[in-house]
């Protein structure tokens, strides 16, 4: 199984002030047909999973776009432009290159 | 809107057999298929199988391989993940989740989750 590793498990932010969360993969994500699938969810308090990102820079449907990803092969991250109130809650990255699907721990992310 | 709404919560004795069910709504039901995904409490995201609403062929999560069975029933739009020989440790929230349309395995929309608790 690939294994994801995700720094750091938490973060503590300024609303208004940027923050970056960094995925790494154990093995490349990139596929023959030329996408990479490395998606980013968002699970904020009591609900389930809900998708920002997904092959790596592309924004879900309704996702704000102060919420960008990159990267490439095995190292992606996922950067918020300006923290706001709303956004608290953790974050996961997820490969979706091959069965089974594998997330990161996850990094939880809150307000000062 | 695509919508997944999930049974209610359970609450089992270790040994039972728990079956959750997803009922999906806004979308054509045999397009996509579906995996199911669960969450312990106070941990992550750990994948259990998917289902092919369309066929109904499956592929499971080695960890899970012998204990759990994924069904669909199409003239109700619904598929049903069933956990048997239950444990301690399978106290976890249950989510179904739709495979996204652009390739690979992710999920886009998923259900509310369902809450299943294993206890003497």
């Amino acid at each position: 199984d690939i294994v994801m590793t995700q720094t750091p498990l938490s973060l503590s932010v300024t609303p208004g002030q940027p923050a970056s969360i960094s995925c790494k993969s154990s093995q490349s994500l990139l596929h023959s047909d030329g996408k990479t699938y490395l998606y980013w969810y968002l699970q904020k308090p009591g609900q389930p999973p809900q998708l920002l990102i997904y092959e790596v820079s592309n924004r879900f449907s309704g996702v704000p776009d102060r919420f960008s990803g990159s990267g490439s092969g095995t190292d992606f991250t996922l950067k918020i432009s300006r923290v706001e109130a709303e956004d608290v809650g953790v974050y996961y990255c997820m490969q979706s290159i091959q069965l089974p699907p594998t997330f990161g721990q996850g990094t939880k992310v809150e307000i000062k | 809107q695509v919508q997944l709404v999930q049974s209610g919560a359970e609450v089992k004795k270790p040994g039972a057999s728990v079956k959750v069910s997803c009922k999906a709504s806004g979308y054509t039901f045999t397009s996509y298929y579906m995996h199911w995904v669960r969450q312990a409490p106070g941990q992550g995201l750990e994948w259990m199988g998917i289902i092919n609403p369309s066929g109904g062929s499956t592929s499971y999560a080695q960890k899970f391989q012998g204990r759990v069975t994924m069904t669909r029933d199409t003239s109700t739009s619904t598929v049903y993940m069933e956990l048997s020989s239950l444990r301690s440790e399978d106290t976890a929230v249950y989510y179904c989740a739709r495979l996204t349309t652009t390739g690979g395995y992710g999920m886009d929309v998923w259900g509310q989750g369902t809450t299943v608790t294993v206890s003497s």
